[in-house]
């Protein structure tokens, strides 16, 4: 079955280091996102790709950065860690229609906490 | 600057209650308002709503629109513990770009 993963699903960082979370998917889906949930802001979105060698910065990008050199996969990079950037987060991919929309669909999600 | 707002943030209610949950947004180039529910893990899809006054359901689920003005709300009848989660509402304003509201946390008791 198709799917979407993320890794690590939990990660401890000390602030300055670099730090790169991964996601996969294998629907080929040619849209990408990656969002940050913490308490009391919902989901923001940081990063977006519309296919291959296409990056966007979302609401938050500012520390952030991805790559897109295959379809399946969009690595976020923390450049250098921030006790701010402590969340949650989560890839998503869409490509197949539902009833008009592009359905997101959301990875399992990594907890990353920076020390 | 775009923005949803839900309400309440937090619900508690017995087995069998009735609940609506509120969605509000402030959006330029809206293009559709979403729920998603997130139990311990990622969110999942619910509805998509585009027009206003059209009512959506899915079993005990549904949600209605108002564009004119500007919210939504998630109706669940006859609640069961397994509705226990996070309710999410996003409104889509560019090619899938999402801003979310803050999320209202339902629990369900027995």
């Amino acid at each position: 079955d198709a799917e979407i993963t993320q890794s690590p699903r939990h990660k401890i960082t000390e602030t300055g280091r670099q730090v790169t979370l991964a996601c996969h998917q294998t629907w080929n889906h040619n849209n990408m996102f990656w969002y940050r949930q913490d308490l009391g802001h919902g989901l923001r979105l940081i990063h977006y790709s519309y296919g291959v060698q296409d990056t966007n910065k979302g609401e938050v990008s500012d520390g952030y950065s991805v790559s897109r050199s295959n379809t399946e996969d969009l690595p976020l990079t923390l450049e250098s860690a921030a006790s701010s950037q402590t969340s949650v987060y989560f890839c998503a991919s869409s490509g197949v229609q539902h009833a008009g929309y592009y359905e997101q669909y959301f990875g399992p999600g990594t907890r990353l906490t920076v020390t | 600057e775009d923005k949803v707002v839900q309400s309440p943030l937090s619900l508690v209610v017995h087995e069998g209650d009735t609940v609506t949950l509120n969605c509000s947004y402030e959006v330029t180039n809206f293009r559709s308002l979403l729920w998603y529910k997130q139990e311990k893990k990622a969110p999942t899809f619910l509805f998509m709503l585009t027009s206003s006054g059209i009512e959506k359901k899915s079993g005990r689920l549904s949600s209605i629109l108002d564009k004119k003005e500007l919210f939504s709300i998630l109706n669940i009848t006859a609640t069961q513990t397994g509705d226990s989660a996070i309710y999410l509402c996003a409104v889509e304003w560019g090619a899938q770009k999402l801003v979310f509201g803050q999320g209202t946390r339902l629990t369900i008791n027995p």
